[in-house]
């Protein structure tokens, strides 16, 4: 089956533990990105890539790193996380522009972070 | 950032009754989706549009391409409880190969 694979779903921590959201997916998709969901505010993005090793700045990359080593991964990494980055993230993938398909994302079932 | 404005924010509506939602931008689209969020899952693609006027449907769901390119709209037909949900559009503006942008999500409510 297609899809975005993210771990873990839930999860509480303290501030200044570092943690790492994982990624994948399975449908070779060239373009990945992250996303926070907070209420009133829908989906705002954090960071993006459009292949390997390719990686850049969304609306809100504060206090967040992101790699792509890999095509099917892309791992979320909060080096020190702050209870204002308590919110649901969501990953997606894409076809690259130009492609069929492009900009149709898949999305995975989300992570809830909530920092104490 | 650009910004595409959603609306209602929020619905509450009878079981039965039709639903309508639009989204409108500033600036020329030459994309428009539309997702729906099941609570406690990740959005879902209903509907994608890819040129003026084009009118597309899925079951009850209607989407329209808007003429001018600055706005889609979303009709659900006689609803049902298992509408609910957040609905939400989403857009790469004309002439851009950058990222899709996020309308805030409509709400919806059915009672049975």
């Amino acid at each position: 089956e297609a899809q975005v694979t993210q771990n873990p779903r839930y999860l509480i921590t303290v501030t200044g533990k570092k943690l790492t959201v994982t990624c994948s997916q399975n449908m070779n998709h060239e373009y990945m990105s992250w996303y926070r969901q907070d209420p009133g505010l829908g989906l705002r993005q954090i960071y993006y890539s459009m292949n390997v090793e390719v990686t850049d700045k969304g609306d809100v990359p504060e206090g967040y790193k992101v790699s792509r080593k890999e095509k099917r991964n892309f791992p979320l990494i909060l080096e020190s996380p702050s209870p204002n980055q308590t919110s649901l993230y969501f990953c997606a993938s894409s076809r690259k522009s130009g492609s069929s398909g492009a900009n149709v994302l898949t999305f995975g079932a989300g992570s809830r972070l909530t920092v104490l | 950032g650009q910004q595409l404005n959603q609306s209602p924010q929020s619905m509450f509506i009878q079981e039965g009754e039709d639903v309508s939602m639009n989204c409108t931008s500033s600036s020329i689209f030459n994309t428009w989706l539309w997702y729906k969020q099941d609570p406690g899952e990740g959005p879902v693609l209903l509907i994608a549009l890819y040129k003026a006027g084009e009118l597309t449907s899925n079951g009850r769901l209607t989407a329209q391409f808007g003429i001018t390119r600055k706005d889609s709209f979303l009709n659900i037909s006689a609803s049902i409880p298992s509408d609910v949900g957040i609905y939400f559009c989403a857009g790469r503006p004309g002439g851009s190969q950058g990222n899709l942008i996020f309308g805030k999500g409509t709400k919806l409510s059915v009672k049975p």
